[in-house]
């Protein structure tokens, strides 16, 4: 079975410094999605990027952008010129695409951005 | 594009009382899933329907647990009777599966709590 790590349940970043949170998974196979999700305090879950496994070429999505390393099955986020709205937490999500509708989350890393 | 609605954001009710919670899925969407977040169990699938009809309802805890969809854009879950171990916060997510866009969407959810 499909499993997602998040090692680091909680992190704190300095308004405007770069921050990276980690991500790994397990998985036999060789094409799938690996997402972020943010979850605010006002509860609702947010895409932040998205990876597809067979491009070599990381995501990025303006501040955000991912160092996917498949052979590693590591799969981090960084998130450049941190702003107090980045304060949330996070969740690595991984899905095997097909007729596997899953998505497996991993247990969040808790992000705080202070002034 | 509304994204997807849920409804009520918050309920509160007491233990063996019914419980409805109503999800519209993003417009053009075929895939929709119900999930529970809890802090003890992080975020689990309940059901997913797949143009409208249920495939796979696993996940859902007990017989007092039943979801609907009885067309393209209206889901419920409904709880019947409530036990206070079903607080929780319940999101519906959909996606547009088998066309190439794995993407999930959340809704803002609705918090249970049962006393």
């Amino acid at each position: 079975a499909q499993t997602v790590t998040q090692s680091q349940p909680e992190m704190s970043v300095q308004e405007a410094e770069t921050v990276t949170l980690s991500c790994t998974y397990d998985t036999s196979e060789s094409n799938y999605y690996l997402f972020w999700y943010k979850q605010p305090p006002s509860r609702q879950m947010i895409l932040v990027i998205r990876q597809e496994a067979y491009k070599q070429q990381n995501a990025t999505e303006n501040r955000f952008s991912v160092n996917f390393q498949k052979a590693a099955k590591s799969f981090s986020l960084k998130i450049s010129d941190s702003q107090l709205g980045d304060t949330a937490m996070y969740f690595c999500a991984y899905n095997s695409g097909g007729s596997n509708y899953k998505l497996t989350f991993g247990k969040g890393t808790l992000l705080t951005v202070n002034p | 594009d509304a994204g997807v609605i849920q409804s009520p954001r918050h309920e509160v009710t007491e233990m063996g009382q019914e419980v409805t919670l109503r999800c519209k899925p993003i417009s053009g969407h075929n895939s929709l899933f119900w999930y529970r977040q809890t802090m003890m169990r992080g975020l689990e699938l309940l059901i997913y329907f797949n143009n409208n009809v249920p495939i796979d309802d696993s996940g859902m805890p007990e017989d007092r647990f039943s979801a609907k969809m009885p067309n393209a854009s209206f889901s419920t879950l409904k709880i019947q009777p409530s036990e206070p171990r079903d607080s929780a916060v319940y999101f519906c997510a959909s996606s547009r599966r088998g066309q190439g866009d794995e993407k999930l969407f959340f809704g803002s959810g609705t918090q249970l709590s049962v006393l």
